[in-house]
């Protein structure tokens, strides 16, 4: 059975710094995994997703991951935390098309 | 294209009453999968459902069903509810059920369960 693990529940980052946010997934067979964002009291938008295509995947909003099947890891980065990015994250893998299993999800707090 | 539309936004039920929630899926999009979202958790796969037939189930009880209608909206019924029911549901549609396939999902509907 495939899964995601999130680390993390909470993550605060100063505006302007580094956002790393952490997923692990478990997978007998290559994973097609998904990055969303949930702002509060709304639904889900997607980040970005990995298809086996490029390891280095970039998303909308200047967020980025990275697909590394050594450490089945598929993290996301943003080179400077803005504002308007604090927002509930979610890893995610597909077993099936439209089908997904997500993480716990971490919240990201940014501030000033 | 149109977006993801659930109604109702907001609901209040009592416990044992029975409760249908709707989604209209995006223009051109055959498949609508349905997700429990408790709060402080991630979502949960209930079903999905593909050219009117239901293409997979998450570990929920029969009391969960859903329809797809020909236009590919979409119903979620839960029966006999109770406390623990209550959460943010979310519908998400999607083009086909190929793997790589982008869900997109509406704004939800938040059932309070009382």
């Amino acid at each position: 059975a495939q899964s995601v693990t999130q680390l993390g529940s909470h993550v605060s980052v100063s505006e302007g710094a580094l956002v790393l946010l952490r997923c692990n997934y478990s997978s007998s067979v290559p994973p097609y995994l998904f990055w969303y964002v949930q702002y509060p009291n709304q639904g889900l938008q997607l980040l970005l997703k990995y298809t086996s295509a490029a390891t280095l995947v970039k998303g909308i909003n200047g967020f980025e991951a990275e697909f590394k099947k050594s450490e089945t890891s598929f993290h996301l980065t943003k080179p400077s935390a803005h504002m308007s990015d604090a927002a509930e994250y979610f890893c995610a893998v597909s077993p099936q098309g439209g089908k997904l299993i997500f993480g716990q999800g971490t919240e990201l707090s940014v501030k000033p | 294209e149109t977006g993801v539309t659930q109604s109702p936004t907001h609901l209040i039920k009592t416990r044992g009453q029975q409760v249908t929630l709707r989604c209209s899926s995006q223009s051109g999009h055959n498949t609508v999968s349905w997700y429990q979202q408790a709060l402080g958790q991630g979502p949960q796969f209930i079903f999905q459902y593909y050219r009117e037939e239901e293409n997979g189930r998450g570990n929920f009880p029969p009391r969960f069903s859903g329809l797809q209608f020909p236009n590919y909206s979409s119903e979620l019924n839960v029966n006999a509810l109770e406390l623990d029911d209550s959460a943010l549901y979310l519908c998400a549609s999607s083009k086909a059920t190929v793997l790589d396939t982008e869900a997109f999902f509406g704004q939800g509907t938040r059932l309070t369960v009382v």
